[in-house]
């Protein structure tokens, strides 16, 4: 079946350290794979994708590269701010109606 | 423009009463997508809708929810007899087509609470 392990947090880092959010799927074929951002009080917003084996994913600093060889899509960013402090799902989409495979979700917090 | 709207916000009900969720999808998206966020469970897929019909109803857990999209716009998530286990935060969201790789837009979500 199709699934995605996430890893779990929370996750506390000060500011200006460097980031990186794990993320391992389970699918059949090739499926498309998604960072999605929760911030306090808000819906969830596509922070980045990548649809195809080797692909970069980036926005607002953040990075993930599609692994085929690892079925890995981990998250990073190189110095991170108070503002990115959220809950980060990782995502697969697959299936006939591209319905999408979400991790647990990992919550960071970045102290000033 | 305006991006994916759901109504109530909130909604707090009796065990045993029948809710309505009610999600409006981005003009002109065609596919459109229920997950339910719960604790312990995460993000899981309830259903999607292509137009008006639904192909995929696999995520549905029980046959008290039952869902419906007219005139390949608004929809309606239902709740039968709800139970304290279905309190979460029900979320919709669309995309352009129902294709792999395409971005879904999520609506602020419904938190249901069911004493």
């Amino acid at each position: 079946g199709n699934s995605v392990t996430q890893m779990e947090g929370p996750v506390t880092l000060s500011e200006e350290a460097f980031l990186t959010i794990n993320c391992t799927y389970t699918a059949t074929g090739y499926p498309s794979l998604f960072w999605y951002v929760q911030y306090p009080g808000e819906g969830l917003q596509l922070l980045l994708k990548a649809t195809k084996a080797d692909d970069k994913g980036s926005n607002k600093g953040f990075e993930a590269t599609y692994r085929k060889e690892t079925t890995s899509f981990h998250l990073e960013k190189g110095s991170v701010q108070v503002s990115d402090s959220a809950v980060y799902f990782c995502a697969l989409s697959r299936g006939s109606g591209n319905q999408f495979y979400f991790g647990t979700g990992t919550s960071l917090t970045v102290i000033p | 423009g305006a991006g994916v709207s759901q109504s109530p916000s909130n909604k707090v009900t009796e065990k045993g009463k029948d809710v309505e969720l009610r999600c409006d999808p981005i003009s002109g998206h065609t596919a459109l997508y229920w997950y339910r966020q719960s604790l312990g469970q995460g993000l899981e897929f309830l259903i999607y809708f292509q137009g008006n019909s639904a192909p995929d109803k696999s995520g549905l857990p029980s046959d008290r929810f039952s869902a419906e999209r007219t005139g390949g716009s608004v929809s309606t998530l239902t709740i039968q007899r709800t139970q304290q286990e279905d309190s979460a935060v029900y979320l919709c969201a669309s995309s352009l087509v129902p294709g792999q790789g395409d971005t879904q837009y999520f609506g602020p979500g419904t938190r249901l609470t069911v004493l």
